[in-house]
């Protein structure tokens, strides 16, 4: 079974802060996404990697960096939190046979204040 | 870029009707159509999907139609249940590289009433 873990389900930062979002998949999968989530929009892609220390902007990538040393590990990087970004994250991972289910994490709820 | 519509973003519907969803797509080269289900504080997970090769797919009471001329499809839920309350989201992609992504609709909140 698919496993798919966030660092944090609720997170509050303050303005201009640095702040870290962690994702950890444990099916060996290579393609990792992270999504924000807010009413009315969907599920925006903000960046994606295909492979170790590989990433590729996704359609809302400013604001944010992505981090990928390991391969079932990929971290979303806050440069300098705005309120803007307050959001739901919403991280995803699948196999890179061809496109299939992607399988989500449970989410982190970032507040920046 | 690739642009996924999805309507309506909510749906009312009696406990036993049926509910329809909705979305149309820009890139004509799209090929696989998820449908995920986001229940309330849980995360989004996939019900169904269909790719290119078919027109309509049934998985019990949840059945999704594919017309690629009109580059949209539908997601139909019949005989529906409280449980089918949620969230659903709809999505295009194009499967041809280990890169691929996909890009989701803005989603339809379904309640059903009891």
């Amino acid at each position: 079974d698919v496993k798919v873990t966030q660092s944090s389900r609720y997170l509050v930062k303050r303005t201009g802060e640095k702040v870290f979002l962690e994702c950890v998949q444990d099916m060996d999968h290579e393609n990792m996404f992270w999504y924000r989530q807010d009413p009315g929009l969907g599920l925006r892609l903000i960046y994606f990697s295909y492979d170790v220390k590989m990433k590729e902007k996704g359609d809302i990538p400013e604001g944010y960096s992505v981090s990928r040393e390991k391969k079932e590990r990929f971290s979303l990087i806050l440069e300098s939190a705005s309120t803007n970004q307050t959001s739901m994250y919403l991280c995803a991972s699948t196999s890179a046979e061809g496109i299939h289910e992607q399988y989500f994490g449970p989410g982190t709820r970032l507040t920046v204040t | 870029g690739e642009n996924v519509e999805q309507h309506p973003s909510t749906l009312s519907v009696q406990e036993g009707d049926s509910a329809v969803i909705k979305c149309t797509y820009s890139d004509s080269a799209s090929n696989y159509f998820p449908w995920y289900k986001q229940e309330l504080g849980k995360r989004p997970q996939l019900i169904i999907d269909i790719r290119s090769n078919v027109g309509e797919k049934k998985d019990q009471r949840i059945a999704v139609t594919l017309n690629k001329t009109a580059k949209h499809f539908s997601l139909h839920i019949t005989e529906t249940q409280p449980e089918d309350s949620a969230v659903y989201f709809c999505a295009a992609g194009v499967g041809y590289s280990s890169a691929s992504k996909i890009i989701f609709g803005s989603g339809t909140r379904l309640s059903i009433r009891p």
